[in-house]
């Protein structure tokens, strides 16, 4: 069970955009940075965003991260039919002593 | 290049012992800082361990359990010795590189290898 929440689906039409919320609590998000992971079907997770907004080199910057209390988001501009997956957010949670994940957010490109 | 290559995975009965190796390649292993997170099939991830640079270990609710994560430096190489296996620890188990620089708690895996699956069943 996992203590992030994340809506199970989301889409949009090619070149529209998308947004993932992932809600938490001040034992993780709300004192501890977010990351953002993309896993594309059969492949291992892939880093998107790391401290709530960063993006590492090579993500373009139609991917981006923002956090506010204990909730983050990710968006997605201008979609594209590469970017159907699954999307993970993650961070630390304190009382836990433990790396915790979001459940989930899959990506459907209409 | 960067590379994660993870291997132990396999069929085990419940109560059995498995040990998973992740070895390391085109990186200073012994810099970073290193993970094993899983996923049961069609399921979302979920954090195991951590051990960082310096060997300091960490594990959920801080406690070890059943499974024991080490490294070998000289080797270039992570483990994960589980024990007591149960079937819900049935998944694919991999091994990220936490970004340099960064805290345990910071959760920024800019490397993953590729998993190795693990099944405990009868």
């Amino acid at each position: 069970q996992s203590v992030l929440t994340q809506p199970p689906s989301a889409s949009a039409a090619p070149g529209q955009k998308v947004t993932i919320s992932c809600s938490g609590s001040s034992s993780n998000i709300g004192n501890n940075y977010v990351s953002w992971y993309q896993q594309l079907p059969g492949t291992a997770p892939k880093l998107l965003i790391f401290d709530n907004n960063e993006r590492p080199s090579g993500i373009p910057d139609r991917f981006s991260g923002s956090k506010s209390g204990t909730s983050a988001t990710l968006g997605i501009t201008g979609l594209q039919t590469g970017d159907e997956a699954d999307y993970y957010c993650g961070t630390w949670d304190s009382s836990l002593s433990a790396g915790v994940f979001g459940t989930g957010t899959k990506v459907t490109v209409l | 290049e960067v590379q994660l290559v993870e291997s132990g995975g396999g069929l085990v009965q419940p109560g059995g012992s498995l040990r998973l190796s992740c070895a390391a390649s085109g990186f200073t292993f012994s810099s970073y800082d290193m993970h094993w997170v899983r996923q049961v099939t069609g399921k979302g991830l979920e954090w195991v361990s951590a051990i960082g640079a310096t060997g300091n270990t960490y594990y959920p609710g801080a406690e070890p359990g059943r499974f024991t994560i080490s490294r070998e430096d000289a080797r270039n190489s992570l483990y994960l010795q589980m024990n007591r296996l149960r079937t819900e620890d049935t998944a694919v188990y991999y091994c990220a590189r936490a970004s340099l620089d960064t805290a345990i708690a910071d959760v920024n895996f800019d490397c993953w290898g590729q998993g190795t699956l693990v099944t405990v069943s009868s």
